[in-house]
């Protein structure tokens, strides 16, 4: 299975400060996803990407999340001003591309805003 | 991938047993569906999946099963062993790159040796 890596795996910031989360991308996969998982919940969907672009989003990524590839390299999403519900923990994912769904999974950064 | 009915939030198996993991998904038009696993403080491990074309698939020591008619999917694992101990999510998309997949609730399952 080809391996996602996410950078930090652990991220403490307090409430209103901007984070910025990072997955390190697999060379040939195209489409990335970002999820969150509140402790406890299930895996809800934020935003996916393509083409350096956002292909779909869901109503949880609204206009606090943003998210961008800079050069081609990491993947990253931001988050401008972290509430307390915000805390989560945040995977990125990626797929290979048309006709192919399987999405793979990182580990994961644990987000904590106090 | 809402979990109706037949869900457990928890499972507790031997060792060797057979374990079976249900779950009811909501959308008529999902035609993609996944099974992962997920273990404490990792991120969600692909197990196996299967296209609404098919109505089972089957992998190493795992069997997906899928009922159209009721939007019901399961997975098997034969000779459940203590490292399968982790939550099983399903989760269900439109078979195509670049859509979300919409997870259901998980199921704990605990194997005692």
């Amino acid at each position: 299975e080809p391996e996602v890596t996410q950078t930090p795996s652990h991220q403490v910031t307090q409430m209103g400060q901007e984070v910025i989360l990072r997955c390190v991308p697999i060379s040939n996969h195209l489409y990335f996803y970002w999820y969150r998982q509140i402790l406890g919940q299930k895996v809800e969907f934020l935003v996916s990407f393509y083409n350096n672009e956002i292909s779909e989003k869901s109503e949880i990524f609204d206009d606090q999340f943003s998210v961008e590839r800079p050069d081609g390299s990491n993947f990253t999403l931001k988050i401008r001003s972290t509430k307390l519900e915000d805390s989560a923990m945040y995977f990125c994912a990626h797929s290979f591309g048309d006709g192919v769904s399987e999405q793979y999974f990182g580990p994961g950064t644990r987000l904590t805003v106090t | 991938g809402e979990s109706v009915g037949l869900h457990l939030p928890t499972l507790s198996v031997q060792e060797g047993d057979n374990s079976i993991i249900n779950c009811a998904y909501s959308n008529s038009a999902s035609d993609y569906f996944i099974w992962y696993k997920q273990e404490s403080g990792k991120g969600p491990q692909f197990i196996i999946d299967i296209r609404s074309n098919m109505d089972k698939r089957q992998g190493q020591r795992v069997t997906v099963l899928l009922n159209k008619t009721v939007k019901h999917l399961s997975l098997q694992i034969a000779a459940t062993q203590p490292g399968d101990s982790a939550v099983y999510f399903c989760a269900e998309s439109l078979n195509q790159a670049g859509t979300a997949l919409i997870f259901g609730k998980g199921t704990t399952l605990s194997v005692s040796s």
